[in-house]
């Protein structure tokens, strides 16, 4: 079983549309949790971290179950330049030990 | 651009050939860490540095893979003896003391011929 595992899409969305991302990871001992993006032949980027009260950025909330062991990310009101693939990724420590990925999820927002 | 950087961008080799790839990262950051990555998957982690020392290093490091960080400042990576097998994205990524987060170079895509 991969560590982190997601859909890997493509998600096909219309402008204007709410769409949601949904992760699992098999290590209950990983404690930090993030969102980054990656766009074509580019690096990933941060874009949130995720926190067990959930939190928002924007268009962008993200929620953690650490029960079912379970990540979201929601975006609201979907534009075209959202369009990227949504990695998941998880630590087991506090900082010191390596990021893993999940494969990532690919959005198209279309006009 | 006071970001993660990483030369060169881009590096064909034939089978066979060494190659070496440079990160610098964000001054003051004291960790990094080297990925690959492979289309279709996301990043896997390959070794990481705190300062000069090299404290883990994946399975996936093979005998023909070195890094090395030794001012603690800039690092690189040497693939001896490359294989096809062996294209791919390399990312670099830094993180201060006491984050979470990394943040990531635009890598050095490998290809192999």
């Amino acid at each position: 079983r991969k560590e982190v595992e997601q859909d890997p899409g493509p998600f096909n969305v219309p402008e204007g549309a709410t769409v949601a991302f949904n992760c699992t990871y098999s290590n209950s001992a990983s404690q930090s949790f993030f969102w980054y993006r990656q766009d074509c032949r580019k690096e990933p980027k941060l874009l949130m971290s995720v926190y067990s009260s959930g939190n928002e950025d924007g268009r962008f909330t993200a929620q953690l179950n650490r029960a079912s062991q379970y990540i979201s990310l929601l975006i609201r009101d979907s534009k075209l330049s959202d369009s990227a693939t949504y990695l998941c990724v998880v630590t087991m420590n506090s900082g010191n030990t390596p990021l893993v990925f999940g494969k990532g999820t690919r959005l198209s927002v279309i006009a | 651009d006071t970001g993660v950087s990483q030369n060169p961008r881009h590096k064909i080799t034939k089978r066979g050939q060494n190659v070496t790839f440079r990160c610098d990262p964000i001054s003051e950051h004291n960790r990094l860490y080297w990925y690959r990555q492979t289309l279709g998957q996301g990043p896997e982690f390959l070794t990481y540095f705190q300062n000069e020392a090299q404290l883990e290093k994946s399975r996936l490091l093979s005998d023909r893979f070195s890094a090395e960080r030794p001012k603690g400042s800039f690092s690189t990576l040497e693939i001896q003896r490359t294989e096809q097998g062996d294209s791919a994205m390399y990312l670099c990524a830094s993180s201060p003391r006491q984050a979470f987060e990394q943040y990531f170079g635009p890598g050095t895509r490998l290809t192999v011929t």
